[in-house]
């Protein structure tokens, strides 16, 4: 069965600082994995998605992850903190089984906290 | 396009109460989900549905706990009766089938509150 752990629930960044935020998978398979910010009282949104293709990928608001098999990891990062980033993220992972109906596994999350 | 609505966006119930949530996914997808987030920690599924189909509700609690999506398109998330750590954000989410390279659609998620 897949698990995910989210490095620190809280992170502290300053304004203009790089964001990273660590994420570790564990899948018996190729997996699928998922980046999801959620503001506050609102529903998560899909960040960025890895799904076997380039291993650096690219999502929206200037964040990136890149998927490391060898560590099981899929980092986020973003150069440049801005105020906006201030919310929770939270990596999820996915098993890439076809024809299956595959369970989404959410982390625990990491509150991202920008200081000016 | 419309996101997933849902509502009420807050609830404030007494123990042993039920109440119920309602959930419109987007137009066209086949997959509706229903998610408790309880503070500080990630969305955990309590029921899959594919069209009108249960597809996993493994982890529902099925004494107080109900769902149902008639017709295929929108859904309800009933608990009767409702125990204090019941309190949590109920989300709902859809995407356009099942496999697990979809990305989900979230809704802004009901805030029940069990006193």
């Amino acid at each position: 069965a897949q698990s995910v752990t989210q490095l620190g629930s809280h992170v502290s960044v300053s304004e203009g600082a790089l964001v990273l935020l660590r994420c570790n998978y564990s899948s018996s398979v190729p997996p699928y994995l998922f980046w999801y910010v959620q503001y506050p009282n609102q529903g998560l949104q899909l960040l960025l998605k890895y799904t076997s293709a380039a291993t650096l990928v690219k999502g929206i608001n200037g964040f990136e992850a890149e998927f490391k098999k060898s560590e099981t990891s899929f980092h986020l990062t973003k150069p440049s903190a801005h105020m906006s980033d201030a919310a929770e993220y939270f990596c999820a992972v996915s098993e890439s089984l076809m024809n299956r109906d595959d369970k989404i596994i959410f982390g625990k999350g990491t509150r991202l906290h920008i200081l000016p | 396009e419309a996101g997933v609505a849902q509502s009420p966006r807050y609830k404030i119930i007494e123990k042993r109460q039920s109440v119920a949530f309602w959930c419109n996914p987007i137009s066209g997808h086949a997959t509706l989900y229903w998610y408790q987030q309880i503070l500080g920690q990630g969305p955990k599924l309590l029921i899959q549905f594919q069209n009108n189909g249960v597809v996993d509700d493994s982890q529902l609690p099925k004494d107080r706990f109900s769902a149902e999506r008639l017709k295929g398109v929108d859904s309800t998330l009933k608990i009767q009766p409702a125990k204090l750590e019941d309190s949590a954000v109920y989300l709902c989410a859809s995407s356009l089938d099942r496999q697990g390279f979809h990305e989900q659609y979230f809704g802004p998620g009901t805030r029940l509150t069990v006193t």
